[in-house]
């Protein structure tokens, strides 16, 4: 079962508008939560994260909402430009072994 | 640094053959992972290590090996190639429970 489920699938946003996509856990041991963006023929690299002690994280034009009762975070990015375009991917890890497990990917298409 | 390098960019195989795919970091990291990158599944976790001698399960393992005699190297062995196993991998290391530094990534074909 995906232990991280993340949409919408894909999203195009205007120049300038705000991008958000949202992801839900279900495992309460999960205490990190990153996420990742991916340029095509390139791998996953850190954007941003936050841990459950926080309820929001803000990192430039980027910012991490995290609502622990509801076991939810979105990725929030503000002044959208055409180039964020990417796959932008939300993960959890936590508990005994740290795995990081990740959603399914959102593409985002920011046209100019 | 050169981080995270994984060889080869490209592969073919055929159904039955078996290869390695190598990942090295220099970065002194104790965790380290491996995932396959499909359309529409996101990145699945195949096997882990915690450390030297150090392996488990992640969530799709079936079809691959992995060992890790080194903290630098860990490589992942697929024993018999399935045309399932066509995808794009990509190997990870890091501090456990925190960033994640992901190679440029192995693209497999299986016919």
């Amino acid at each position: 079962q995906q232990q991280v489920k993340q949409s919408p699938q894909s999203l195009i946003v205007q120049k300038g508008g705000i991008s958000i996509i949202n992801c839900a856990y279900e495992n309460t041991a999960f205490d990190y939560f990153p996420w990742y963006q991916q340029f095509p023929g390139k791998g996953p690299a850190l954007l941003i994260a936050i841990r459950p002690d926080v309820s929001e994280k803000k990192e430039g034009r980027f910012t991490i909402s995290f609502n622990k009762s509801a076991k939810q975070f979105s990725l929030h990015i503000m002044d959208s430009q055409p180039g964020d375009s990417a796959t932008y991917f939300c993960a959890a890890s936590g508990g005994a072994t740290n795995k990081l497990i990740f959603g399914t990917g959102t593409l985002l298409a920011v046209q100019p | 640094n050169a981080g995270v390098t994984q060889t080869p960019k490209f592969q073919v195989l055929k159904t039955g053959q078996s290869m390695t795919l190598q990942c090295a970091q220099d970065m002194n990291h104790e965790y380290m992972s491996w995932y396959r990158q499909d359309p529409g599944m996101g990145l699945r976790l195949i096997h882990y290590s915690v450390g030297a001698g150090i392996t488990d399960q992640g969530e799709v393992p079936n079809g691959y090996n992995v060992s890790r005699s080194t903290t630098e190297d860990f490589p992942l062995r697929l024993l018999s190639a399935a045309p399932s196993q066509t995808s794009v991998y990509f190997c990870a290391s890091g501090e456990r429970g925190g960033e994640q530094f992901f190679g440029p990534g192995t693209r497999l074909t299986v016919l």
